[in-house]
This record gives C-alpha cells, structure tokens and sequence, in this order.
C-alpha cells in the first residue's frame, strides 16, 4: 500500500521568508513524486516532480523540494515567498511498481502575510 | 487552450434526485480521472479509465457510475445523489499512465461544488 503525509494542515510564513511545506510517503517500491498547487476556485495545477537522478527538483513559481530516500520525504521549498503563494499545496505519489493509484495528502494551507 | 472542461460547476440538487455531472479535454489523453475533495480528506480517487471503454474503480466508487464511450469525455454519473456526496468533484486527464507513463503529469478541471439536499 502506498500512502503520503502532510503533517501541516497550515503554514504561515511572512513575505520574503523562506517557506517549506513538508511532505513524507510511504510505497514497497521506488516512488514517483510530485506536488501540485491549487489556487481559490481553481483546479489544481502541477508545480514538479521526482522521477529519479538529482533530490533537488526545481519546478514551477521558484518552488523545488528535495527528495530523500533516507527519510522518505519530499518536502516543498521556495527561498523567498510571495504573497501570492498563497494556496492549498498537495503532494502525490505513486509507486512505480505497484500499478496505477495516485495518493494524494490531505493538502497544506500556505499563508504568506505581507 | 488545452485544458478540462467540467459543468456544472456549482449545483445544487435533493436527495434521489440523478445527476450528470461532464468531463471533457481537448488534449487527446488516454487517461482520465474524477477525484472528490472534502476538508480534511485531500482528494480521494472515485473512478479513473485508461481509455475508452476501459473503467476502474479508485478508492471511494460507491455510489458513482462512469462511462467512457468517447476518448475526450468521462461523465460522472450519480444514479440517486445522497448527502455524503456533496462534495467538490475534480475531472482529470494524462498521457498514458501505466508502467512506463507512470509520471506523467495530471491536468485539472476547475472543479463542479456539488451540494446534496
């Protein structure tokens, strides 16, 4: 079974600061990994994603996340936030060996303050 | 545009009552999905098609039917709606999504609020 955490249900962060919105999966597998955003009355859209190579992936927006094994974490970062980061984040995995289910958390609230 | 279309966006129905509620892309994709979003929960899968005339069920099908007939629509089917199905429902679509497109990224509708009387 495969599964994902988002231990934070909100985060607040003041502009200019660095953000980090946590994430940490479980598979039997090797995992594929992504985040996605979703802004007010919008559907989510794909911010990046761990396929395999480098644990720094680099996405959308400034944003990146680090993927480690060790830990089995791939948390969300940006060094310096915006106001308008202000959303709802998801991180998703899916075990590459296990089929076709994508697990998505239950989402963090990003709230950057001016 | 590439994009996911889903209507109704907002509906507002009664117990019993059957409902549609359409998906569409314009993007040629194999795959679609439909996921529920509820506080607390994140999105949880109800039904996903590999491609047309292929169906399965995700994590949380009861209640829902789907078809694929077409490869550019997946309706959402609620036979007799109940209240623990109001909720907001999000359609979406990929490339191929099996062993070797397993990666491949998901394009989002913008979302149909359905609420259940």
């Amino acid at each position: 079974a495969q599964s994902v955490a988002q231990p934070e249900d909100q985060v607040n962060v003041a502009e200019g600061n660095p953000l980090t919105v946590k994430c940490t999966y479980s598979v039997s597998g090797n995992p594929y990994l992504f985040w996605y955003v979703q802004y007010p009355n919008r559907g989510l859209q794909f911010l990046l994603k761990y396929i395999t190579g480098d644990n720094l992936v680099k996405g959308s927006y400034g944003f990146e996340a680090e993927f480690n094994k060790s830990q089995t974490s791939f948390h969300l970062k940006k060094p310096s936030a915006l106001v308008s980061d202000s959303a709802l984040y998801f991180c998703a995995v899916r075990d590459r060996n296990s089929g076709y289910a994508l697990n998505f958390g239950k989402g963090t609230s990003l709230l950057v303050t001016p | 545009e590439a994009q996911v279309t889903q209507n109704p966006r907002y509906l507002i129905t009664v117990t019993g009552k059957k409902l549609t509620v359409t998906c569409s892309q314009n993007m040629n994709h194999e795959y679609m999905s439909w996921y529920r979003q509820d506080p607390g929960l994140g999105l949880r899968q109800i039904y996903y098609s590999m491609n047309v005339e292929v169906t399965d069920k995700g994590d949380v099908p009861e209640g829902y039917k789907v078809s694929r007939k077409e490869k550019r629509n997946f309706p959402l089917i609620l036979e007799s709606p109940s209240p623990n199905q109001t909720s907001l429902y999000f359609c979406a679509s990929s490339t191929e999504q099996g062993q070797v497109g397993g990666a491949n990224v998901l394009t989002f509708g913008a979302g149909s609020r359905l609420t259940v009387l």
